[in-house]
Parts: C-alpha cells; sequence; structure tokens
C-alpha cells in the first residue's frame, strides 16, 4: 500500500538512449511533481501536473518530457540522455501543500 | 524569488547532544515552511511543518518554530541519537491553502551522530 511509488529504483544506460521513469500515487491527489537531486544532494523541481495540466516547468531541457496518462500517475520520459542527467530523480504528490515523496530513482549515464 | 538558506555541513555531534540546524528563507507571500529528513539510500519523509507565524511544528523529539520577524525556522532536538544521522532539508512552499508551486529546498544538512 504504498502511497507515492517508482519504477524502476536504478537505471543505468548508455548516453544518447531513450528512458523513462514511472511514477504513481494512490493518495488520491491532484497534483504531481518530479524533482531532480544532484550528486551533492542539492533538490530541485522540474515539473508539476495539476489535474493532467503542466503548470510548472523550470528551464528543464526539452529533452525531459512528463506525461501523465491519468491523475494518479506522473511519468518522466528522457531523451538522448548526457551524461548531466545522471542524479536521483524523486516524484511526488501533494495535497494542501504538504509533499509525500517516492523513493527515487537512480539514474545513471555512462 | 523564494529561497532557502540552511547550514552546511556534515555537522558532527556525539550522542546525547543538543542539536540545531540553522534555516531562513526569503519569500514573498506567507509560505509554509517545512523539515525533510532523508536516510542513507531513502527517499525523503516529512519531518515537520509549520504554516504560519509563531506555529511550531514537532515531531520525534525534534522542533522548530516558524520566526516571521527573523525568516527562519531552526530545527532543534535535545537529545540526538544515532539513529538521526541522515541529511535534513530545509524547504518552503505554498500555504496551506494548496497550489501548484513545488517546494524551494535549502542544500540540506548532512548530520552525523557519533556513539
Amino acid at each position: 500500500d504504498t502511497a507515492v511509488s517508482q519504477t524502476p529504483k536504478y537505471l543505468v544506460t548508455q548516453m544518447g538512449n531513450d528512458k523513462s521513469i514511472k511514477c504513481e500515487q494512490n493518495l488520491g491527489h491532484d497534483t504531481m511533481y518530479w524533482y531532480k537531486q544532484d550528486s551533492k544532494k542539492f533538490l530541485k523541481i522540474m515539473f508539476s501536473y495539476n489535474n493532467k495540466e503542466l503548470i510548472i516547468n523550470e528551464t528543464v531541457p526539452n529533452r525531459f518530457s512528463p506525461k501523465s496518462p491519468d491523475k494518479a500517475h506522473l511519468n518522466l520520459h528522457i531523451n538522448s540522455l548526457e551524461l548531466g542527467d545522471s542524479a536521483v530523480y524523486f516524484c511526488a504528490s501533494s495535497h494542501r501543500g504538504e509533499q509525500f515523496f517516492g523513493p527515487g530513482t537512480r539514474l545513471t549515464v555512462l | 524569488g523564494d529561497s532557502v538558506t540552511q547550514m552546511e555541513g556534515p555537522v558532527t555531534l556525539s550522542e546525547e547532544a543538543f542539536l540545531t540546524i540553522n534555516c531562513t528563507y526569503t519569500a514573498t507571500g506567507y509560505p509554509s515552511l517545512f523539515w525533510y529528513v532523508q536516510y542513507p539510500g531513502e527517499g525523503l519523509q516529512l519531518l515537520l511543518k509549520a504554516t504560519k507565524a509563531d506555529d511550531k511544528g514537532s515531531n520525534k523529539g525534534f522542533e522548530a518554530t516558524y520566526r516571521k520577524e527573523t525568516t527562519s525556522f531552526h530545527l532543534e532536538k535535545g537529545s540526538v541519537q544515532v539513529s538521526d544521522s541522515a541529511v535534513y532539508f530545509c524547504a518552503l512552499g505554498p500555504n496551506s491553502g494548496g497550489g501548484a508551486d513545488g517546494l524551494t529546498f535549502g542544500k540540506g544538512t548532512h548530520l552525523i551522530i557519533q556513539p
């Protein structure tokens, strides 16, 4: 009965590949997010989706594209992966300002 | 824009010591304030929160008070344990009325508690 889940937990891939990370929440929240945590543990928001509408895109390269098939899912698709994309990506959902985070996906680009 | 500044780590303490991790913020309006904790290899867990000035958030022996006059939200614990070793993030976000804005995080403070 995990609240916010992500798959895969680890993802190792070559430069130039295209990959996706999936996120699902069973909390019934209307808003979901993707955050990137770099090697120094700094967290920065990438996207948020509210009722299937993109609300924020914080100057993220257009190689990153969030896709939300329904309110409970927000997947992250990344084209043409680069070395600098290596990081931990966290999905989250929110209700009344409080955010609930998934366990993270560690992406390593070789 | 909004920003959060917290003390750089690592912070190393002995078990049962008193802990303070400083956090200050700049924001427009009246944000909510949060402390999140990240244990090794895990995601972020909400530790405590405060939604308006003078509110005190508390959980697991940790406390923080929303100080609007000093724009601060310092985290304190009277007696730390080895199991408190983790990275602690101060964050600000939309007020309790909700909204789709994400959280703005500080850079995190790595806390190490030695037996």
